[in-house]
């Protein structure tokens, strides 16, 4: 079984420029997190996905953070304009979404993109 | 709320030594706890689950933990260090909203 798929593994940008990050889960996962995990932290839920909705997005940074699931399947979360804080490795896990209590499944990661903000 | 604490942020032990990695949670419901392990460069992966079952819970690689919920712990052990035990260990949990929270993570050192 294919795991979790992330692109880029490193990007480095410099500060106020764009930057895109892809994610496929692993086949038939309903559950989709985007994670932000600065050095030295534990990770940070930025958004979860149930299929192509929302059921989490309290930490995301609206005004410069987006995601979006479309068809349910792969994921991109896109920051414009990038701040030097934003440094971090950006981690997408999958779950099977398991009919019991939300968050509760075995969280499946991915190896995770790197970004540096110069 | 829910929040775990993970107590010192990096543990050394010799080789063949016992691990002791701890985790204190708070939840405001029965809560479900978990232990990732994350190795250099790599994403997190699953040891081992407290879904209300069995207090003690045994893992991959050797690992267990023990729910007490009058201490309100989810401590992580293995009876015998390896130099691959050498990683970084995140106690996590769900206390009833629909995610689960990390901890800081404890970065485990395994001396020969």
């Amino acid at each position: 079984e294919a795991g979790v798929a992330q692109s880029p593994r490193y990007k480095i940008i410099e500060k106020r420029q764009s930057v895109a990050f892809w994610c496929n889960p692993i086949s038939g996962h309903a559950t989709l997190y985007w994670y932000q995990q600065i050095l030295g932290q534990g990770p940070k839920l930025l958004i979860q996905f149930q299929n192509n909705g929302v059921v989490d997005d309290s930490q995301l940074p609206k005004d410069r953070f987006s995601a979006e699931r479309l068809k349910g399947v792969d994921s991109t979360l896109k920051i414009q304009p990038a701040k030097l804080e934003d440094s971090a490795v950006y981690l997408c896990a999958s779950s099977s979404g398991n009919r019991g209590r939300i968050g509760t499944d075995t969280q499946y990661f991915g190896p995770g993109t790197r970004l540096t903000v110069l | 709320a829910q929040s775990v604490t993970q107590l010192g942020s990096h543990v050394s032990v010799s080789e063949g030594a016992l691990v002791l990695l701890r985790c204190n949670y708070s939840s405001s419901v029965p809560p479900y706890l978990f232990w990732y392990v994350q190795y250099p460069n790599q994403g997190l992966q699953l040891l081992l689950k407290y879904t209300s079952a069995a207090t003690l819970v045994k893992g991959i690689n050797g690992f267990e933990a023990e729910f007490k919920k009058s201490e309100t712990s989810f401590h992580l052990t293995k009876p015998s260090a390896h130099m691959s035990d050498a990683a970084e260990y995140f106690c996590a949990v769900n206390g009833g909203y629909q995610k689960v929270t990390f901890g800081t993570g404890t970065k485990l050192q395994v001396i020969p």
